[in-house]
Formats: structure tokens, sequence, C-alpha cells
């Protein structure tokens, strides 16, 4: 059954700065992974989705990774912003025959002005 | 054109009491799931259908009993509402060893007083 832990619980970066989110998996028959943006009593939004067979996709200043061999995924966060203040989750499945995804705790990121 | 849909938003109301949330999703996806989040913003699955079948269900209280008339719909009934149900529930959708990922509806605030 998967696993998945994300550090740091929160993070505080001045605005403007470069930052990477950390996630790992316990299963590395990882089939999706995928990064989700949760803002204070809203719902999930997905960011992105690193499908089995890819390393990385990309969206605008986001860039999230996928090691399946060590069981690690990052989410790099270009020029941080006010706005982009939020929890970010990930989450993952565990193989092609998972009816579930597994999510992390999350980390809380502020972005201060 | 939501693509997962949940009602209410908000449900408030007292102990003992019986009530439902309803989930409709119209992204043609073949399996649908009930998440939990509890105080600790913690999201952990509760039920997952996939073809209308029951798939998962991860030691939930028999008073939760989910529900899907059809592939585009699944429904949470819940008996003898406790303080401790209180959480957001999200509904989700996915389509079955396809790489697309999950869809998460809005979410639905529980109030058990």
């Amino acid at each position: 059954k998967q696993e998945v832990t994300q550090i740091p619980a929160a993070l505080s970066v001045p605005e403007g700065e470069n930052l990477v989110l950390n996630c790992s998996f316990t299963d590395s028959a990882i089939y999706n992974l995928q990064w989700f943006r949760q803002d204070p009593g809203k719902g999930l939004t997905s960011l992105l989705l690193i499908q089995s067979s890819q390393r990385e996709q990309t969206s605008g200043r986001l860039n999230a990774s996928l090691d399946k061999s060590s069981g690690r995924s990052t989410l790099y966060i270009a020029a941080s912003q006010p706005g982009d203040s939020a929890t970010y989750l990930c989450a993952g499945d565990s193989g092609a025959g998972s009816y579930q995804l597994t999510f992390g705790k999350g980390t809380k990121l502020s972005v201060i002005p | 054109d939501t693509a997962v849909s949940q009602t209410p938003k908000y449900l408030v109301t007292q102990m003992g009491n019986d009530k439902s949330i309803k989930c409709e999703q119209n992204l043609g996806h073949d399996t649908m799931y009930w998440y939990k989040q509890d105080s600790k913003k913690f999201l952990k699955i509760m039920f997952s259908y996939n073809n209308k079948e029951l798939i998962i269900n991860e030691t939930v209280p028999n008073r939760f009993s989910p529900k899907s008339p059809d592939k585009a719909h699944l429904n949470l009934h819940i008996n003898s509402l406790e303080l401790g149900d209180s959480a957001v529930y999200f509904c989700a959708s996915s389509q079955f060893r396809a790489n697309y990922g999950y869809t998460f509806g809005s979410g639905t605030r529980l109030t058990v007083v």
C-alpha cells in the first residue's frame, strides 16, 4: 500500500524566491503522481500530473519531477508570489491496478510580500 | 461546466440525524471516490467505486453507506451522525488505468453539533 510523506510541513519564503517542495513515496510501482493546491476552506486544484512513463511536467512557473527508483517527487516553484500561498499536496497511487490515490499531509507555503 | 459537483457545499446538523451528500461527474470517468479531510487537513480515502461496484471500503463505520446509481453518480448517506463525523468530504473521479489523473469536487463541509 502506498504511503506518501511531504517535507517540510510548512515553509515561509520572501516573495521572488525559488523554492522546492519534497514528496516521497514507498511503492515504486506508482502509476500516477499528482500535485494539488488547496487554498484555505477550498477544494483541491490539480496542478501537475506526472504519468508513469514520464519524469517531469511543467506548467508556467511550476515544474514537477518524478524519480520512481528513489521514491521521490519534487515540485519546483519559480519566482514565488504571495498568490502562491496555499497548502500543496502530493498524491500517488500504487500501480495500474490501484483504485485509490494516497495523499501526503501537505506543505503549507507562505510567500511573504 | 463543473466536472465533479457535490451538494450541498455546507451541511450543519444535530447529532443523531441522518444526512446525504450527492456527487455527480460529467467527465465520463468509470471510477468515483469519497475522501474525508479531517481537522488536521489530512485526506484519506473512504470508498471507491468502479462501474457502480464497490471496490474499496477503508475501515469506515457502517453508519456510512455509499450508493452509486450509475457511473456518473456517487452518493454518501450517513446515519446517526456523531460529533466526530465533522469534516470536509470530497468526491473525486478518475478513469481506471488511464493517465488522466483524479478530479476532485469542491467539498462538503459537514458540521455536527
